[in-house]
């Protein structure tokens, strides 16, 4: 079945850029009707959805991270990326990469990374 | 974005309990809602997508219920691995959102 896995540092200064990646094993990230989706939950919090990337390179994201989130696709090492800009201590959370299932009638996130932690700090 | 209120914020229940979280939308959704469990330092797991429909391979004491803008998960028989908080999310329109979840503890 689908994995995924996410990767890159686990400490970042505050105003910098936090990148993430999460490499897709037994699945394509070209396949039609998934969404390639990064969520993110702060300590102790609940969860919130920052955005999804689509294998043509589409992108949606959440108004609230808009301006600071930019996500990527590379269908030859089926991984998909993100960044987040101007980072504060809100940003620190464990960031999940999750695939989504659009295809009516099923909508739904049907596999997770394991997550990253990430912490905001200097 | 559309508002989800999640209740209650958690519950104590004993094994063999009958346990109903209920998710409410700011507006309708038909039934583009799901539910997830997650246990501590674990990713969230699907359970129902469609409002009701129960993921396979996801126990069938699990079941879900709603449309438009009230929704309900059930679990018929709490089980020791039941343990966990649960989380709804609307899957009806962007920004999807989740409901802020329900704890559920041993009594």
């Amino acid at each position: 079945q689908v994995q995924l896995q996410e990767s890159g540092p686990g400490l970042v200064k505050p105003a910098e850029t936090l990148s993430l990646t999460c490499t897709v094993s037994d699945g394509s990230v070209s396949s039609i009707g998934y969404y390639w989706t990064w969520i993110r939950q702060p300590p102790g919090k609940g969860l919130e959805w920052i955005g999804y990337v689509y294998h043509s390179g589409s992108t949606n994201y959440n108004p609230s991270l808009k301006s600071r989130v930019t996500m990527s696709i590379d269908t030859s090492k089926n991984q998909f990326s993100l960044k987040l800009s101007s980072v504060t201590a809100a940003d620190t959370a464990v960031y999940y990469c999750a695939r989504r299932i659009a295809v009516r009638p099923v909508y739904a996130f049907d596999f997770w990374g394991q997550g990253t932690g990430v912490t905001v700090s200097s | 974005a559309i508002q989800m209120t999640q209740s209650p914020s958690s519950l104590s229940a004993s094994i063999g309990d009958r346990v109903t979280i209920t998710c409410r939308t700011s507006q309708g959704i038909r039934d583009d809602l799901g539910w997830y469990q997650q246990k501590p330092g674990k990713a969230p797991k699907l359970l129902i997508y469609g409002a009701s429909t129960l993921q396979s391979g996801v126990p069938s004491r699990f079941s879900g219920s709603g449309f438009g803008t009230d929704f309900t998960l059930t679990i018929s028989s709490l089980q020791p691995e039941d343990f966990a908080t649960y989380y709804c999310l609307q899957d009806y329109d962007y920004p999807l959102t989740f409901g802020g979840g329900t704890k559920v503890e041993i009594k």
